[in-house]
């Protein structure tokens, strides 16, 4: 069965600062993978997916992913960190029968 | 589009009670899933919908929990009855299509606490 691990639970970065956020996952087949966030009170929106391909991808609000195969990993970065980015980000892997599993997210807290 | 659309977006109730959270997804999306968000187990997917039938409701918790879609713009999730463990987020997503790179689309969520 697929799984995803976010190692880090929470992250604080000062405004401006890159950001790294970790993604393992464990899947049999060619995953799927989806980077989304959650902002407090909110649902899920989509900031990038990698399907095949270029295997470093851009996403909305200044967000990139790199898929690293031999590392099983999918990290989300950012090089500058806004205030609005405070949030919580969920790493995901779907299944040939489009059923999404998600890691335990990352919450990470802007530093002003 | 207006997205996807829970009701209602915070729910309290006695333990006991019979809940009902609606989903109504996004217009032309033929895949549904409800989803529960806990502090200790975190997002996890209770049940999927392909064209109106339930394709996989191996994580429904219970005999306590059931979901409906009797049509293609409407969907019912029913806690009977309610327990505090109960208390989540819940959330309704849909996809254009049951094909695993269709990107799900979230609700804003129902808040549910159960005293």
């Amino acid at each position: 069965a697929q799984s995803v691990t976010q190692p880090d639970i929470h992250i604080t970065v000062s405004e401006g600062a890159s950001l790294e956020l970790r993604c393992n996952y464990s899947y049999g087949a060619t995953p799927y993978l989806f980077w989304y966030v959650q902002s407090p009170g909110q649902g899920l929106q989509l900031l990038l997916k990698y399907f095949s391909g270029d295997t470093l991808v851009q996403g909305i609000k200044g967000f990139e992913a790199e898929f690293k195969r031999s590392q099983s990993s999918f990290n989300l970065r950012k090089p500058s960190v806004h205030w609005s980015d405070a949030a919580e980000y969920f790493c995901a892997v779907v299944n040939a029968g489009n059923m999404l599993t998600f890691g335990g997210g990352t919450r990470l807290m802007v530093k002003p | 589009d207006a997205g996807v659309i829970q009701s209602p977006r915070h729910e309290v109730t006695e333990m006991g009670q019979e809940v009902t959270l609606r989903c109504k997804p996004i217009s032309g999306h033929n895949s549904l899933f409800w989803y529960r968000q806990t502090m200790m187990r975190g997002l996890e997917l209770l049940i999927y919908f392909n064209n109106n039938v339930p394709i996989d409701d191996s994580g429904m918790p219970e005999d306590r929990f059931s979901a409906k879609m009797p049509n293609a713009s409407f969907s019912t999730l029913k806690i009977q009855p309610s327990e505090p463990r109960d208390s989540a987020v819940y959330f309704c997503a849909s996809s254009p299509s049951g094909g695993a790179g269709n990107i799900q689309y979230f609700g804003a969520g129902t808040r549910l606490s159960v005293l």
